[in-house]
């Protein structure tokens, strides 16, 4: 079974610039969630989808971060315009339940110059 | 979430057994506890989760007082592979969130 993966692996772009994350959860899963960790500190949590439906995004920083899951399947992370204090890791992660066992990919590493 | 607090770092030699301390005094009556591990370059990875007493699995097994105050984490025989990140999370699966709320965790260095 494959895990979750995210595209692409890393990103460098200027400040000012858009720039779009993608996540794919485990096949089946309905419970997708987004991440970050941003210079050196904690991980923090963005948003939660159950299928296509935004279920707690409580944690987007502010406007400039768009979130969708169209069809309930992969997931897309929207930075525009992005900020130098985006620089950052981003994780996605998947369950079949609402669950804390959650299956995390491997990250995007996000450098805004 | 209920706050905890653990070692920022340990460090152990390959084969003994190491326990992380995990303290969470607020924990409330429907908080689980979950323990993920984490590798550089890595998403976290979830190790095991309990409610109360004693829980094992083939990576690890974790120790809950009666009072559920604090929790400890025991991995068996370590080797230089399991020198990781290592979070413990306090959280009520049946609230109305499943987010997963970080700390600092635990830096685990095995040495050879």
């Amino acid at each position: 079974e494959a895990g979750v993966t995210q595209f692409p692996s890393h990103s460098v772009i200027e400040k000012g610039q858009t720039v779009t994350l993608r996540c794919d959860p485990i096949s089946g899963h309905d419970n997708l969630y987004w991440y970050r960790r941003v210079m050196g500190k904690e991980i923090k949590f963005l948003l939660h989808f159950v299928k296509e439906s935004k279920q707690d995004e409580s944690g987007m920083p502010n406007n400039r971060f768009l979130a969708e899951r169209t069809g309930g399947t992969y997931s897309t992370l929207k930075v525009q315009p992005a900020e130098l204090e985006d620089s950052g890791v981003y994780f996605c992660a998947s369950s079949q339940d609402r669950s804390y066992e959650q299956y995390f990919g491997p990250g995007t590493r996000l450098t805004v110059t | 979430l209920a706050k905890t607090t653990q070692p920022i770092s340990m460090d152990s030699y390959e084969g003994q057994e190491v326990n992380i301390t995990c303290s969470h005094n607020n924990i409330a009556t429907n908080d689980y506890i979950t323990w993920y591990q984490q590798f550089p370059s890595q998403g976290p990875r979830f190790i095991i989760q309990g409610y109360k007493t004693k829980v094992t699995n083939e990576v690890a097994s974790l120790f809950i007082p009666a009072d559920r105050k604090s929790s400890t984490l025991s991995l068996p025989r370590v080797s230089l592979s399991d020198t990781a990140v290592y979070y413990c999370l306090v959280g009520d699966l049946m609230g109305n969130t499943d987010k997963l709320i970080f700390g600092t965790g635990t830096r685990l260095q095995v040495f050879p």
